[in-house]
């Protein structure tokens, strides 16, 4: 049972080049997110699917987009890196949205956009 | 937009000494969770709160969910060194659909 993994773990990107970040979950869970963390900001949203054929924005969307593959998989797309987007990127699964489920996090992706 | 601040950002204290970290808002909460994050790891979630006033324990740490299920508090009892790590809280919306985090506690044990 490997849980929530994602890839890469690093990635040096080049303003204006695009990138797709990968997220899969064994665990059969519903709902998936996708968050960036900066320092001294916690955790943002930026999008996240409730269930296996939706997805809705969260707090900061722009500039990105997201795809949920299937149940197991959620990518997150760069179409155009910008510094900005230097951040840490945490992907989460958890059981269903109807209730205080757990959120269960990936290791993370350090993202560098020189 | 639900805003969640926690205070202090930053803590430094002796092993042995006690703490409270705060997590407060203006938004209403449907649940309160706490999670602890290690450097290069994902948050680990650490207890959920649900119902306001409710108070949870876990070995040395308390949770507390305020009444009015705006804030909550986590309190350390005799601090270890394996303490040490970035404490976030993380309320629920009321549509249980997302959560929204914190801006964190990075905590120090110094042995």
């Amino acid at each position: 049972n490997a849980g929530v993994t994602q890839t890469p773990k690093f990635q040096v990107l080049k303003t204006g080049q695009s990138m797709t970040l990968q997220c899969a979950q064994d665990m059969n869970h519903n709902s998936m997110y996708w968050y960036r963390q900066d320092p001294g900001m916690g955790l943002r949203l930026i999008y996240y699917s409730a269930s296996e054929g939706t997805t809705d924005k969260g707090e900061v969307p722009n500039g990105y987009n997201v795809s949920r593959l299937n149940k197991r998989e959620f990518s997150l797309r760069l179409e155009s890196a910008a510094p900005s987007q230097t951040s840490v990127y945490f992907c989460a699964s958890r059981p269903g949205h109807n209730g205080p489920y757990e959120q269960y996090f990936g290791p993370g992706t350090r993202l560098t956009v020189t | 937009t639900q805003l969640l601040e926690q205070s202090p950002q930053f803590l430094s204290i002796q092993e042995g000494e006690n703490l409270t970290v705060y997590c407060n808002s203006s938004s209403v909460f449907s649940s309160l969770q706490w999670y602890r994050q290690e450097p290069g790891e994902g948050p680990v979630l650490l207890v959920t709160v649900v119902t306001g006033g409710e108070v949870k324990k876990l070995k040395r740490l308390t949770f507390q969910f305020g009444d009015a299920r705006k804030d909550s508090s986590l309190h350390i009892t005799a601090a270890q060194p394996g303490d040490t790590g970035l404490y976030l809280c993380a309320g629920e919306d009321e549509n249980w659909e997302k959560l929204t985090f914190g801006t964190g506690t990075r905590l120090t044990i110094i042995p």
